[in-house]
């Protein structure tokens, strides 16, 4: 079986352009949650969905949106990009809304802002 | 807020060596605790976990147990492998309750020397 699938795996941007990074899920997950992982830092949590719906949202400015699609897959968007947005996104899914068990995470979308 | 502290590394071991990394945690309630792994150009895997006060958790050769008295979750394995080598995370779950959540620390890098 397919695990999470992250695309494009790497991408580079200029300050102020906008950029849509996208997840498929493991089939039958229903929850997709986001990471920043900025060098050096572990990841950052930016945003849960389950079920279409927003489940929980870090602390993270309103540059940053996502949604999920009836097939399960989501997508993570951010405007006016700064530099200080280079990092690895990482996205995760799950079979449940809270932390019973483990989170499956796929390899990554590095974004790197000039 | 909830936190994850670990050792900073890198740590450097020969093939063989006991290896211990050091987690402690702050959080408010009584969140389960993971050890994360990131091999190199790979996603991060579940290595281990536990969930309530005393439980070990253990997995290819790895254990953490939760000390409630220490807020700790120290993880150590009895003999390193070079292909043990990678970026390993502790990460709580979030103790309000209400999503999957994962706070991570920074992660410690294990390079393992033949």
């Amino acid at each position: 079986d397919a695990g999470v699938t992250q695309s494009p795996t790497h991408l580079i941007k200029t300050r102020g352009q906008h950029v849509t990074l996208r997840c498929s899920p493991i089939s039958g997950h229903k929850s997709v949650s986001w990471y920043q992982q900025v060098l050096g830092q572990g990841p950052q949590f930016i945003f849960q969905y389950y079920e279409k719906e927003e489940r929980g949202r870090g602390n993270f400015p309103d540059r940053f949106s996502a949604r999920q699609f009836p097939n399960y897959s989501s997508e993570l968007n951010v405007n006016a990009l700064l530099l200080g947005d280079s990092a690895l996104y990482l996205c995760a899914s799950s079979s449940e809304t809270v932390n019973t068990g483990e989170l499956f995470f796929g390899e990554g979308s590095r974004l790197t802002v000039l | 807020g909830d936190s994850v502290t670990q050792m900073e590394g890198p740590v450097t071991l020969s093939e063989e060596a006991f290896l211990t990394i050091n987690c402690t945690y702050t959080a408010t309630g009584y969140p389960s605790l993971f050890w994360y792994v990131q091999y190199p150009g790979e996603g991060l895997q579940l290595l281990l976990k536990a969930t309530k006060a005393d439980d070990k958790g253990s997995n290819k050769g790895f254990e953490a147990t939760y000390r409630k008295e220490t807020t700790s979750f120290h993880l150590e394995k009895g003999s390193v492998q070079v292909s043990d080598s990678a970026v390993y995370f502790c990460a709580l779950s979030d103790s309000s309750g209400a999503t999957n959540k994962l706070i991570f620390g920074t992660g410690t890098l294990l390079a393992v020397q033949p």
